[in-house]
């Protein structure tokens, strides 16, 4: 029973590129939050997928967008990256979007900006 | 928004110590959850506390849900090298799912 994949594990882009994160939810799951960890800090709360919708979003500006395909995978794009874009990124998944269903978080994306 | 404070932020401690680290908030949370990340890796749930006054136990993991509804703690008991990591509280802001996290507090072990 595959977890939650994330690919690519490692990225490096430039200042003012565009990048695309993706992500597997583990089986039997059907919502998709994404999470940015900044070095040294907890996770913050991007934006969570559900039935291929955005249903909540965290304070991110909108260079920061996402996708969730019909098979529950999901995709975060982030637009004219900034340095202070680089950070960990972080899918995680669950069952349904507003219950107590434990989120089960991947390994991550390190994305570096230079 | 919400936010989490943690303390200590890191710890350095013994094999066979016991642990006690604690979250506090200035607002009241339903839930309070207990992340594990080790390098490399996604955080981990270890516990997940519903009800104030809840004291719930994972294996050497102990955690309480302050009565308050404002502070939760985690404890360790008979530390061993894998405990080393860092330790996360987490609650729902907003929605059961959309997580605010607290910045963690780092176990580091002398074996």
């Amino acid at each position: 029973d595959a977890g939650v994949t994330q690919s690519p594990t490692h990225l490096i882009k430039t200042r003012g590129q565009q990048v695309t994160l993706r992500c597997s939810p583990k089986s039997g799951h059907d919502t998709v939050s994404w999470y940015q960890q900044a070095l040294g800090q907890g996770p913050q709360f991007i934006f969570q997928y559900y039935e291929e919708e955005e249903r909540q979003r965290g304070n991110f500006p909108d260079r920061f967008s996402g996708h969730q395909f019909p098979n529950y995978s999901s995709e975060l794009n982030v637009n004219a990256l900034l340095l202070g874009d680089s950070a960990l990124y972080l899918c995680a998944s669950s069952l349904g979007p507003g219950n107590n269903s434990p989120l089960h978080f991947g390994n991550g994306t390190r994305l570096t900006v230079t | 928004g919400q936010q989490l404070n943690q303390s200590p932020q890191s710890m350095f401690i013994q094999e066979g110590e016991d642990v006690s680290m604690n979250c506090t908030s200035s607002s009241i949370f339903n839930t309070w959850l207990w992340y594990k990340q080790d390098p490399g890796e996604g955080p981990v749930l270890l516990i997940a506390l519903y009800k104030a006054g809840e004291l719930t136990s994972n294996g050497r993991l102990t955690a309480q849900f302050g009565i308050t509804r404002k502070d939760s703690f985690l404890n360790i008991s008979a530390s061993i090298p894998s405990d080393v990591g860092i330790y996360f509280c987490a609650g729902p802001d907003q929605g059961a799912q959309k997580l605010v996290f607290g910045q963690g507090t780092r176990l580091t072990i002398n074996p």
